[in-house]
């Protein structure tokens, strides 16, 4: 078993519609992270998050450190938020990220 | 432009032959890693430096060698003892207050 678990692997919806994205992770963390990888390659980092609840535009991150869960949520999505949507996260007092293997977005117009 | 360069962005090779992957930063961090990423695999760390003329193995460091002789520099060496080499390689680097990494645009690395 994998220490950082993402559902769904795929996700297609809807122009408009609320999409939710799950991550699990068997470790005590330090940080989870939430990253963006386009279809050319490139990943971007869009949250951290150590305990609660972060908003950015239309994102929200939140994370259950006793349930050891973070879910991001995209409302209103749009077609250019189709990308892999990935969560890693850092282990106590480890110097590296663990990932999870990704969620492939599709939003269709 | 500040950020990280990897180049080229595609790269072939034949089977055999070592071939070393470029990764330069001038956002003046002190952390580079190596990923690997396979189709419908989270990444995977393949080594990383924490300090010029110092780096750790990864998970998956077998049939690979690096280096950090400058702060800006982590070249990646893919090995002819490296089964599959074909794959997508991303070098980050990362920043510790607040822990972060920043990604590069990556190269494709195709073995024929």
């Amino acid at each position: 078993k994998n220490e950082v678990e993402q559902s769904p692997q795929n996700l297609t919806a809807q122009e408009g519609e609320f999409i939710t994205i799950n991550c699990s992770y068997s470790v005590g963390i330090s940080a989870l992270h939430w990253l963006q990888q386009h279809p050319g390659g490139g990943i971007v980092s869009l949250f951290m998050l150590s305990s609660g609840k972060k908003k950015h535009g239309r994102l929200i991150a939140t994370i259950n450190i006793q349930e050891k869960h973070s879910s991001l949520h995209i409302t209103a999505s749009h077609p250019r938020d189709s990308a892999v949507y990935i969560c890693a996260v850092r282990g106590l007092g480890a110097q590296k990220l663990v990932f999870g293997q990704g969620t492939r977005l599709t939003i269709n117009p | 432009d500040g950020g990280i360069t990897q180049s080229p962005k595609y790269l072939f090779r034949k089977e055999g032959q070592n071939v070393t992957l470029s990764c330069e930063q001038n956002l003046n961090h002190d952390a580079m890693y190596w990923y690997r990423q396979d189709p419908g695999q989270g990444l995977r760390l393949i080594y990383y430096s924490q300090i010029v003329n110092d780096f750790q193995k990864g998970d998956i460091a077998e049939g690979y060698s690096v280096s950090r002789e400058k702060k800006e520099s982590f070249p990646l060496t893919v090995t002819s003892a490296q089964k599959n080499p074909t794959a997508f390689y991303l070098c980050a680097t990362g920043t510790d207050d607040p822990y972060t990494q920043y990604f590069g645009p990556g190269t494709r690395l195709t073995v024929l």
